[in-house]
This record gives structure tokens, C-alpha cells and sequence, in this order.
């Protein structure tokens, strides 16, 4: 099975500052990545899909890089409503796997 | 729009059974893969189970596998997850998934739209 490591597990950043949160797969699933955002009390929400493709609707100021095994999720200007906990999701092959979640905060 | 409505959730008792159900409109449903997803409190998200557009194949989380059941109704736009020989570690929220594709590749799609979950506690 497929094992997804995200880090940090925790940042804390200001408004306006650019954040990179990433996502390490235990092996290859070439661009098969997607990123969700989840707050409090909601279901998660589809950011970025096939490793870098940005979801409609979503802010282009989410962006997402990365192959094979080591993944990227950067904002490049922090803003209030950004405020969540981001996963990562691998879907080369069943079991689908989730990292276990980045929470940014702000200061 | 896009909606899919969980319900079944509940208090159950250990070694019980819950059978959650996903009511889906917006999209053709019977065109897309769709998925179940639980997070524990304060935990991260966990991938439960699977099925295919076509219903032709159905995939398991091992902590489930043997105990839950997925399955779907196309003729009524519904996905089910029968639940059985609960255990404490399965209390969670169960969230249904709409996948961004059919799924009949055999590969698991990502997930597009997703419910607002139901909350399942298992307890004596």
C-alpha cells in the first residue's frame, strides 16, 4: 500500500506571506495527487487535482507542483480565509490514501 | 448543483450495524465513481471504500474489509454503506465523495464534491 507523509504538521504565518506545505508518497505515483482544504466543522474541498491542476473556483493563488514521490502545495499570499487544515490524497492505485493533514494558522 | 445528502448515522452498539445512505443530485450519477471517507474527532481523513460507476467493482480499507459494505443504486441516484460488527475505532464522521471520474479504468479517481458527512458513534 501506498503511505502519503505530509509536513509541516502545523505552521503558523502571516497574512501575505507565501507558505509551502509538502507531501512525501512511499512510492511512485507519478501526478496522481490531489490537495483538499478542510475547516472546522466542514467537509473537505478539492483544491488541486492530477498534481497541479487547479480545481474552478479555486483562488489562483493556490498552486501545486511536483512528481513521482515528493509534492508541493503553495499559497503565495497568505489570506485570513486560508485558515485550514490541507491534505494531501493519492489516487495512483486502491487504497486510496490521505496524508495526515497541515494546519496552517495565522499569526 | 451538485448535493449529496448523507443520513443513517446514529449510536450503535458494538457488534452492531449501521446502514448509511448518500442521496445524490445535479450530476448523472450513474456516471461517476463515488467513494466513502471518515474522520475520527480531531483526526485526519481516512479512506473507507469504493465503487465503480458501473457498480462492477468495489474496494475496501483493510480495517473494513470483511465488515462494510458499498454498494449503489443507480435508478435512485443512491450510495449505501451497510455497516456491521462495529467497533469503538470505527465512530466517526462518514463523508460520501463524488469521484471526478467513472472509475472504470480500475483506478480511483479524486473527489470533486463531497457531503456534509454523518456522524456514527459506536458505543455500549
Amino acid at each position: 500500500d501506498i503511505q502519503m507523509t505530509q509536513s509541516p504538521s502545523t505552521l503558523s504565518a502571516s497574512i501575505g506571506d507565501r507558505v509551502t506545505i509538502t507531501c512525501r508518497a512511499s512510492q511512485s505515483i507519478s501526478g496522481w495527487l490531489a490537495w483538499y482544504q478542510q475547516k472546522p466543522g466542514e467537509a473537505p474541498k478539492l483544491l488541486i487535482y492530477k498534481a497541479s491542476s487547479l480545481e474552478r473556483g479555486v483562488p489562483s493563488r493556490f498552486s501545486g507542483s511536483g512528481s513521482g514521490t515528493e509534492f508541493t502545495l503553495t499559497i503565495s499570499s497568505l489570506q485570513p480565509d486560508d485558515s485550514a487544515t490541507y491534505y494531501c490524497q493519492q489516487y495512483k492505485s486502491y487504497p486510496v490514501a490521505f496524508g495526515q493533514g497541515t494546519k496552517v494558522e495565522i499569526k | 448543483e451538485v448535493q449529496l445528502l448523507e443520513s443513517g448515522g446514529g449510536l450503535a452498539q458494538p457488534g452492531g450495524s449501521l446502514r448509511l445512505s448518500c442521496a445524490a443530485s445535479g450530476f448523472t450519477f450513474s456516471n461517476y465513481a463515488m467513494t466513502w471517507v471518515r474522520q475520527a474527532p480531531g483526526k485526519e481523513l481516512e479512506w473507507v471504500s469504493g465503487i465503480r460507476s458501473d457498480a462492477g467493482s468495489t474496494y475496501y480499507a483493510d480495517c473494513v474489509k470483511g465488515r462494510f459494505t458499498i454498494s449503489r443504486d443507480n435508478s435512485k441516484n443512491t450510495l449505501y454503506l451497510q455497516m456491521s460488527s462495529l467497533r469503538a475505532e470505527d465512530t466517526a464522521m462518514y463523508y460520501c465523495a463524488k469521484g471526478y471520474s467513472s472509475g472504470l479504468t480500475g483506478s480511483p479517481p479524486d473527489f470533486d464534491f463531497w457531503g456534509q458527512g454523518t456522524l456514527v458513534t459506536v458505543s455500549s
